[in-house]
């Protein structure tokens, strides 16, 4: 079964404009990491946020992590075309010694040229 | 190219025929994933291997079901008596076991499995 949800499922936006996407969970996690996956192509590691982190930055990427609410967002800044794609956030349980991931629905993100 | 990679990348088979999936992880990752995932959702976890030992294994797993990796690289996931149900995209992710990149899973490009 899935950990969480994400919202929106889908989304589509102007290119330049900022996108964000939400990702809420169910238990408790030790990192929560984000994915791409493009059509017909696999998933992409994009980044990871540990539970004792609040917020993190790559590139145009910015991440925050609440664990007393159990959500994530994921903000992409100055969107391109080629950032239509589907977004899957991950979570990682604490105390799995399988560092498994489980993952949300995913959000679908259209930019429009 | 030195990604996980998988064979192979599409498979049409009848109901009730056998079929068998291989994942090849990049060379050094000791820690191997399957994952189902079909369409609109985000994968399930099914299986996984640290080296050649299958360590947990999902309930999403029914005895039609079987993986292993048996020098601890390559891996191959099996389904028995296919149905329509399986149908599916199988993604294969390898892991490090140790070092800053530990926790990032490295995906395959999958296998899409219909079931006729």
């Amino acid at each position: 079964s899935q950990q969480g949800e994400e919202d929106p499922q889908a989304l589509s936006i102007q290119e330049g404009e900022n996108a964000t996407m939400n990702c809420s969970y169910k238990t408790s996690i030790n990192n929560l990491q984000w994915y791409r996956q493009n059509s017909g192509r696999g998933l992409v590691h994009l980044i990871l946020i540990r539970s004792n982190e609040r917020e993190k930055h790559s590139g145009r990427l910015r991440v925050t992590l609440d664990t007393s609410k159990k959500s994530s967002s994921l903000l992409i800044t100055a969107s391109r075309a080629a950032d239509t794609a589907s977004y899957f956030c991950a979570t990682e349980a604490r105390m799995d010694s399988s560092y498994k991931l489980i993952f949300g629905s995913g959000t679908r993100l259209l930019v429009r040229p | 190219d030195t990604g996980v990679s998988q064979n192979p990348r599409h498979k049409i088979t009848k109901r009730g025929q056998n079929v068998t999936f291989r994942c090849d992880p990049i060379s050094e990752h000791n820690r191997l994933y399957w994952y189902r995932q079909t369409l609109g959702q985000g994968p399930e976890f099914l299986t996984y291997f640290q080296n050649e030992a299958q360590l947990e294994k999902s309930r999403l797993l029914s005895d039609r079901f079987s993986a292993e990796r048996p020098k601890g690289s390559f891996s191959t996931l099996e389904i028995q008596r296919t149905e329509q149900g399986d149908s599916a995209m199988y993604l294969c992710a390898s892991s490090l076991r140790e070092g800053p990149r530990l926790y990032e899973q490295y995906f395959g490009p999958g296998t899409r499995l219909t079931v006729t």
